[in-house]
């Protein structure tokens, strides 16, 4: 069973726009979420956190939002850039299991079109 | 940033083989975790540890093996690689200072004919 979904394969977004991935969780034991970004032949690069005892977290252009009710948290990117384009990873973890083991979807190809 | 780094980038390699992929990072990290990966599909945990001498089995199964005899180096070995191995594998780790935020290396891209 698949505990972390993201269910768009693929998102394109006009340069400048918002782009907003979306992330959904079965486990309601996770506590603490992570978006990645990976680029081919590379490995994912840490984006941005958020906490099960916070709604929102910012960072720059990036914001994460968590809706615990739903089981469900985004990523919002504005404004959007072409060097935006890449796979996104949420992910997971229910603390304290001790291991901090992450729980990945699939993930989502972001590109930004001109 | 965590300086973590992968042996090799790329491999491809006949059925039957040995193999080693190395992981290493500078930044002291006790916990070293190694992820595999499809195209297309999540990253899935199959080794973690903790520290040096410790080595857990992660939630995907696999046919590799682990070892952690010094705090910075994390190898992972298949003794006899299979075509169904072909895979990406990531190595990551993390500080206690965030406990749940894991920085990966560019990761190893294997190819078993």
């Amino acid at each position: 069973d698949q505990q972390v979904k993201q269910n768009s394969p693929s998102l394109s977004v006009q340069e400048g726009r918002i782009s907003i991935l979306n992330c959904d969780y079965t486990n309601s034991m996770f506590d603490y979420f992570l978006w990645y970004k990976k680029y081919p032949a590379e490995g994912p690069t840490f984006l941005i956190s958020i906490s099960s005892i916070k709604d929102k977290n910012e960072d720059g252009r990036f914001t994460v939002f968590l809706n615990k009710s739903a089981k469900h948290l985004s990523l919002h990117i504005v404004p959007s850039q072409p060097g935006d384009s890449a796979v996104y990873f949420c992910a997971a973890s229910a603390m304290p299991q001790g291991a901090q083991k992450l729980v990945f979807g699939q993930g989502t190809r972001l590109t930004i079109n001109p | 940033e965590a300086d973590i780094y992968q042996t090799p980038r790329y491999l491809v390699i006949g059925t039957g083989k040995k193999i080693t992929l190395e992981c290493s990072q500078t930044m002291g990290h006790d916990k070293m975790y190694w992820y595999q990966q499809d195209p297309g599909m999540e990253l899935h945990l199959i080794h973690y540890s903790y520290g040096v001498n410790s080595t857990e089995k992660g939630d995907l199964s696999s046919e590799s093996t682990v070892s952690r005899i010094r705090t910075e180096h994390f190898p992972l070995t298949l003794e006899s690689a299979r075509p169904s191995h072909t895979s990406q594998y990531l190595c990551a780790s993390s500080p206690p200072s965030h406990l749940q935020t894991q920085y990966f290396g560019p990761g190893t891209r294997l190819l078993v004919l």
